[in-house]
């Protein structure tokens, strides 16, 4: 059992460099999360989705796009990556009025 | 803006400890309030709690809620080194679902043999 799997794990990139956070749950879940974890900071929504084609923003969504082709599928893209942007990400899933079952993270680090 | 806090941010105990993780809360609307803990890796759940004064249990960690205080607490006892870990409290945003979560900024417990 899979669950939500997000790749990669670790990334460095450098100022302005663009990349695509990939995120996939095999579990059939309608919604999806993007959240960014930074130290003393807890966890932080940017981007959700309430289903295929629908997508909205969080608490800190600037920078980043998301879009949700597929039920499966939720890729969080930084546009022009900067130094602000470097945190771990979690991706995350459920279904109505289930706990949110989360992703391993992916360790992004901007120079 | 909803809020939550934690208390205290740290802790340090030996095993064989009691320990009470404190979560207080501000929302509009309020439908649940979950806890997770984080090792090195994901958050996994913990509790989900949605009436007050009903405790949740699994093993030697237990939860309630207060809804007139708006707060909850998160028991765990007789602590283990394999304890150690973040301990995180959220609720769902504005009230909304599961999958907007506001988050605390956790209780690293630690547990010392």
């Amino acid at each position: 059992n899979a669950g939500v799997t997000q790749t990669p794990k670790f990334q460095v990139l450098k100022t302005g460099q663009s990349m695509t956070l990939q995120c996939a749950q095999d579990m059939n879940h309608e919604y999806m999360s993007w959240y960014r974890q930074d130290p003393g900071m807890g966890l932080r929504l940017i981007h959700y989705s309430v289903g295929a084609g629908i997508t909205d923003q969080g608490e800190v969504p600037n920078g980043y796009n998301v879009s949700r082709s597929t039920t499966e599928d939720f890729p969080l893209r930084l546009l022009s990556a900067a130094p602000s942007q470097t945190s771990v990400y979690f991706c995350a899933s459920s279904s109505a009025n289930q706990p949110q079952h989360f992703g391993d993270g992916t360790r992004l680090s901007i120079l | 803006e909803d809020k939550v806090v934690q208390s205290p941010l740290s802790l340090v105990v030996h095993e064989g400890d009691t320990v009470t993780l404190n979560c207080s809360y501000e929302v509009t609307n309020f439908r649940s309030l979950l806890w997770y803990k984080q090792e090195k890796k994901a958050p996994t759940f913990l509790f989900m709690l949605t009436s007050s004064g009903i405790e949740k249990k699994s093993g030697r960690l237990s939860s309630i809620l207060d809804k007139k205080e708006l707060f909850s607490i998160l028991n765990i006892t007789a602590t283990q080194t394999g304890d150690s870990a973040v301990y995180l409290c959220a609720e769902p945003n504005s009230g909304g679902s599961n999958y907007k979560l506001t988050f605390g900024k956790g209780t690293l417990l630690t547990v010392n043999p």
